[in-house]
């Protein structure tokens, strides 16, 4: 496909699970993204990714979240030992590089709602 | 710290008027600064961007205004429709650092556009 596929679409899990979702950005983008919405919340940044440099983890919220990227494909989001505090849309975005100005805008997928019960 | 401030969740305005929607940041290695546009269940999706080297940009309808002295950057649409009824997100990047790039959101304000 042409844009950022996200999958699966919708998750239920239970408190304790480890969960993975998975991100497929558009070919040949070099940067990817992970953020989060809670409900009622703006866009809360998790990882960041960028070719070949050392992923940003800062705003990853514990130690029982983790992201891997292999080369500029495909990215997954992995959640040990899910809390209900962790139910949200995690939405995943990609950049043919960095953007600014001569990179205009990072594309997002549709998002995987994450719901802990 | 949130570096991106959208301080109004939400705004509504009557249809044909202008929306002004404001975001304020605190980063001074900012010097990109876009808009996103987000409908229910969907992800978001661009709508205008600006460089700091500017403090004005239009396409269409949406005009982006850059104030960088005070930090502050506004999106006015003019004239508003319904179907721009969604949650706007302003975002800003630094083109240097050790986060080159990295896109830093605002909360979100929820406009609504009545008919």
């Amino acid at each position: 496909g042409a844009g950022v596929s996200q999958s699966p679409s919708n998750k239920v899990t239970e408190k304790g699970k480890d969960v993975e979702l998975r991100c497929d950005p558009i070919s040949g983008h070099t940067a990817l993204y992970w953020y989060r919405q809670r409900l009622g919340q703006g866009l809360e940044f998790l990882i960041y990714f960028q070719g070949n440099s050392a992923p940003d983890k800062s705003g990853l919220p514990s130690d029982r979240f983790s992201a891997e990227r292999t080369g500029e494909s495909v990215s997954t989001l992995t959640i040990q030992r899910t809390q209900q505090e962790d139910s949200a849309v995690y939405l995943c975005a990609s950049s043919y590089d960095r953007v600014g100005p001569m990179n205009t805008e990072a594309f997002f997928g549709q998002g995987t709602r994450l719901t802990v019960v | 710290d949130q570096q991106v401030k959208q301080n109004s969740p939400s705004l509504s305005v009557q249809e044909g008027r202008i929306s002004i929607l404001n975001c304020d940041y605190t980063n001074s290695m900012f010097d990109y600064f876009l808009w996103y546009k987000k409908y229910p269940a969907e992800g978001p999706t661009f709508l205008i961007s600006i460089s700091s080297i500017k403090d004005k940009n239009e396409d269409g309808r949406f005009t982006v205004f850059l104030n960088k002295s005070a930090k502050h950057l506004s999106l006015h649409i003019v004239p508003s429709q319904p179907g721009d009824s969604a949650v706007y997100f302003c975002a800003a990047s630094a083109q240097g650092g050790t986060s080159y790039g990295k896109l830093t959101f605002g909360q979100g304000t929820i406009l609504t556009v009545h008919p």
